[in-house]
């Protein structure tokens, strides 16, 4: 499959557990972030995304928290599964409209 | 089914060559991105669109030319004035007007020998 993040930060977790990815983002104007999911040869998925009026958010099984101070954003999964293991990436938005920045990544693999 | 094609999903082709990506979105999306793609880099926004028969320059433009005639189609040229062509490459598009989640294509994997 397509080699896509060779050097990324890796996190390991083993099935069940609950996984954090952490993301900091460059500009405080960000107004607007969101979490995806990259499988090796395959496009972004859309995860979940947050607006910088919330600071947290949750979908199924994952949550998005947003530390405005701090400019960081995380991404928590739920008992993780082996379908699961991917890159996931941040995105931010620094300008208010659609010209989206997006972080280089990390890899989480999910041992059985 | 709504979204969004790319072809090939893998192209070779010499160096010196000019080479075109394509892209079709039938989700009537305003705006569409074409991204490159690094082992261990983040996307790199190469050519985005608002609206038809405009587009702007990304951050790594140079070497790389588009066209949008077509609402649904935002064809990527690699022309041979790129130095270093080889990569994943990914189409992307979203409704215009404001801070919105860009849907992906399932990528070109670019190979110039």
């Amino acid at each position: 499959g397509e080699s896509v993040g060779l050097h990324l930060p890796t996190l390991s977790v083993q099935e069940g557990d609950n996984s954090i990815i952490n993301c900091a983002y460059s500009n405080s104007a960000s107004d607007y972030f969101i979490w995806y999911k990259q499988e090796s040869g395959k496009g972004p998925q859309f995860i979940i995304d947050i607006r910088s009026n919330m600071d947290k958010r949750q979908g199924q099984r994952v949550t998005v928290l947003l530390n405005k101070t701090v400019k960081h954003l995380s991404l928590q999964i739920a008992a993780t599964q082996p379908g699961d293991s991917a890159v996931y990436f941040c995105a931010e938005n620094p300008y208010n409209n659609n010209d989206m920045r997006f972080g280089a990544g990390t890899r989480l693999t999910v041992k059985p | 089914d709504g979204g969004i094609t790319q072809s090939p999903k893998y192209l070779f082709r010499k160096e010196g060559q000019n080479v075109t990506l394509s892209c079709e979105q039938n989700l009537n999306h305003d705006a569409m991105y074409w991204y490159r793609q690094d082992p261990g880099q983040g996307l790199r926004l190469i050519y985005y669109s608002q609206i038809v028969n405009d587009f702007q320059k990304g951050d790594i433009a140079e070497g790389y030319s588009v066209s949008r005639e077509k609402k649904e189609s935002f064809p990527l040229t690699v022309t041979s004035a790129q130095k270093n062509p080889t990569a994943f490459y990914l189409c992307a598009s979203s409704p215009s007007g404001g801070a919105y989640e860009q849907y992906f294509g399932p990528g070109t994997r670019l190979t110039v020998t």
